[in-house]
């Protein structure tokens, strides 16, 4: 079972800042299957990047995912009010399970 | 437009059984692996199970193995989650996603609003 770990735990920012958000693997993810959610209280995960770097239709450009291997990244160019939320990364590739981070909650400085 | 809709949850005691349901529209549905995800009260997000588009392949993870079972009927475009001798480490917030179709894997792209499920006496 492939661990991730996302750091840091909580993020405290203002609008307008950049946020780096890191995942960390255990072992190798097969294909970069690796994506990014978002989550508001009350609501569903939103799928935000896949493939480690794609983004979703109509997920904004100030967001990107880079990273392969083990070492992933999710930045926020510059931080809007409705980022605030939390951000888990997820990897999808070959066999389950599929795991998920821990989350990391970007919180309103 | 794409739609995903999960009922069934609801509030059942330590050792019962509930049957979740999640419906889909605005997609071929037959084309899609279909997953189960939960999300107990304040914690993070836990893959549950999955199942092929044809419903031949299921894999399940090891907390829920042996007393869940997904299914799906293409024909209604809907999947099922039974779930057996349940436990209140099961109690959850339980989110029906689509996965994989017939291109390259792009992660859970569709979600549901997700169904609770609380396992008390």
């Amino acid at each position: 079972e492939i661990m991730l770990t996302q750091s840091p735990g909580t993020l405290s920012l203002s609008p307008g800042e950049r946020a780096t958000l890191s995942c960390r693997a255990s072992q190798n993810v097969i294909s970069n299957y690796l994506a990014w959610y978002q989550q508001k209280p009350g609501q569903a995960p939103r799928l935000l990047i896949y493939g480690a770097s794609s983004r979703t239709t109509g997920i904004p450009d100030r967001f990107s995912g880079s990273g392969s291997g083990t070492d992933f990244t999710l930045t926020i160019s510059r931080l809007e009010p409705e980022d605030f939320a939390v951000y888990y990364c997820h990897q999808y590739g070959s066999s389950p399970p599929y795991t998920f981070g821990q989350g990391t909650n970007l919180e309103i400085k | 437009e794409v739609q995903v809709v999960e009922s069934g949850g609801g509030l059942v005691q330590p050792g019962g059984s509930l049957r979740l349901s999640c419906a889909v529209s605005g997609f071929t549905f037959s084309n899609y692996w279909m997953h189960w995800v939960r999300q107990a009260p304040g914690k993070g997000l836990v893959w549950v199970s999955r199942l092929n588009s044809d419903g031949s392949i299921t894999n399940y993870a090891d907390s829920v193995k042996g007393r869940f079972t997904i299914s799906r009927d293409n024909a209604k475009n809907t999947v099922y989650l039974q779930m057996n001798s349940l436990r209140a480490e099961d109690t959850a917030v339980y989110y029906c996603a689509r996965g994989g179709g017939l291109g390259t894997p792009r992660g859970f792209d569709y979600w549901g609003q997700g169904v609770l499920v609380t396992v008390s006496s």
